[in-house]
């Protein structure tokens, strides 16, 4: 089936460290990925997403690749801030559908 | 644009109370979702429409309708609430077209408890 793995949480960092969450997933078919954050109180706000093998997505200073061979979209940060605590969504569609899967998240903690 | 609104913000409701979450976008999307968000599961499809008149099951519909007479308006029906509908309920849009592909836009969810 199609589903979504991502390490557990909570993260916690002190500011200007190197983050990295990581999303390995299942696809039956050809999947599209993306990652999605959600601040406090407020829904889910897409963060950047890649269609198809090799392409990076960024934005904000994040990063992911979508890795084939080893079915992973890991989301990375060379610098957090304490803006950037959140909980970060890993995300699949598969077959070009609108029916997306999430993985269960993880909270991230920025320190000052 | 005001987006996609849901309403109420906070429910409680007793067990075997009936109830309708509101879901409305501005954007004219054709595809809108219902998701419930619980602790330590992520998000998980409750029911999708790809269009007015067209509505599917996701991942967990037991104990919940949906209907879409109109591209802008999507609600959620609880017709006999259980404590275990206890959650965060998020309503999403996104364009058709490119499918999965596309971007969803979410709402600001609806605190639902069920005593």
């Amino acid at each position: 089936g199609n589903s979504v793995t991502q390490m557990e949480g909570p993260v916690t960092l002190s500011e200007e460290a190197f983050l990295t969450i990581n999303c390995t997933y299942t696809a039956t078919g050809y999947p599209s990925l993306f990652w999605y954050v959600q601040y406090p109180g407020e829904g889910l706000q897409l963060l950047l997403k890649a269609t198809k093998a090799d392409d990076k997505g960024s934005n904000k200073g994040f990063e992911a690749t979508y890795r084939k061979e080893t079915t992973s979209f890991h989301l990375e940060k060379g610098s957090v801030q304490v803006s950037d605590s959140a909980v970060y969504f890993c995300a699949l569609s598969v077959n070009n559908f609108n029916k997306f899967y999430f993985g269960s998240g993880t909270k991230l903690n920025v320190k000052p | 644009n005001a987006g996609v609104t849901q309403t109420p913000k906070f429910q409680v409701l007793k067990t075997g109370q009936s109830m309708t979450l509101q879901c409305a976008q501005d954007m004219n999307h054709e595809y809108m979702s219902w998701y419930r968000q619980d602790p330590g599961m992520g998000l998980r499809l409750i029911h999708y429409s790809v269009g007015a008149g067209i509505t599917d099951q996701g991942e967990v519909p037991n104990g919940y309708n949906v209907s879409r007479s109109t591209t802008e308006d999507f609600p959620l029906r609880l017709l006999s609430a259980a404590p275990s509908q206890t959650s965060v309920y998020f309503c999403a849009s996104s364009p058709s077209g490119s499918g999965g592909y596309n971007e969803q836009f979410f709402g600001p969810g609806t605190r639902l408890t069920v005593l």
